[in-house]
């Protein structure tokens, strides 16, 4: 079945350790985002990708660091969690000429 | 670059009644405004969305409303249900793909 998957599902890391947020899709689509979402619900876009080789920062500046080497995989980094970066991350796709976003179900992450 | 304003943050209605989630938007290159819900520990799903040359577009207990000229959009939900119980966002784009969205609603429809 054409979803987008993330894992882990839920993370709980001390600080300074290096994590990678898993993310992939089987919808064929081109463009892939991350979000953060605060406790207070609010979407805040961190990266986004157009294609293979194609990535950007978003709106709120993030120590996050992406890649996009294939169009099904969207992975997202942190060099060395610290306890500011405890938030969900949501990954996302959209078809080329449209808007429309599917969302991944999310990860969790806590950082101690 | 795009601001997005919603209105309220926290909406209680009984069921049966209607809601109203108001949104303003500030980049007048917006084009496309969706609205998602999210329900508790789930993901976003669209459910509704409008683009820049339509006025007002329904789909059975949902409508969305759109002023161009004062840059704001409604989301109407009729004869809510206790599953309508949800956060909702509204959101606002451009050509470039990239989707600003409100801080959202948290609507509980009271039995």
């Amino acid at each position: 079945e054409a979803d987008i998957y993330q894992t882990p599902r839920y993370l709980v890391i001390g600080t300074g350790k290096k994590i990678t947020l898993e993310c992939s899709q089987t919808m064929g689509h081109d463009k892939m985002y991350w979000y953060q979402q605060d406790p207070g619900m609010e979407l805040h876009l961190i990266h986004y990708s157009y294609g293979v080789n194609s990535t950007e920062k978003g709106d709120l500046s993030s120590e996050s660091t992406v890649s996009r080497i294939r169009t099904e995989h969207f992975p997202l980094t942190l060099e060395s969690a610290r306890p500011s970066h405890t938030s969900q991350y949501l990954c996302a796709s959209s078809a080329t000429s449209a808007e429309k976003l599917f969302f991944g179900s999310g990860t969790q992450l806590s950082v101690l | 670059g795009e601001n997005v304003e919603q209105h309220p943050s926290t909406l209680s209605v009984q069921e049966g009644d209607s809601a109203v989630i108001k949104c303003t938007y500030s980049d007048s290159a917006s084009n496309y405004f969706p609205w998602y819900k999210q329900e508790l520990g789930k993901r976003p799903q669209l459910i509704i969305d409008i683009r820049s040359n339509v006025g007002e577009k329904k789909d059975q207990r949902i409508a969305v409303t759109l002023n161009k000229t004062a840059k704001h959009f409604s989301l109407h939900i009729t004869e809510t249900q206790p599953e309508d119980s949800a956060v909702y966002f509204c959101a606002a784009g451009g050509s470039n793909y990239k989707l600003t969205f409100g801080k959202g609603t948290l609507l509980t429809v009271n039995p």
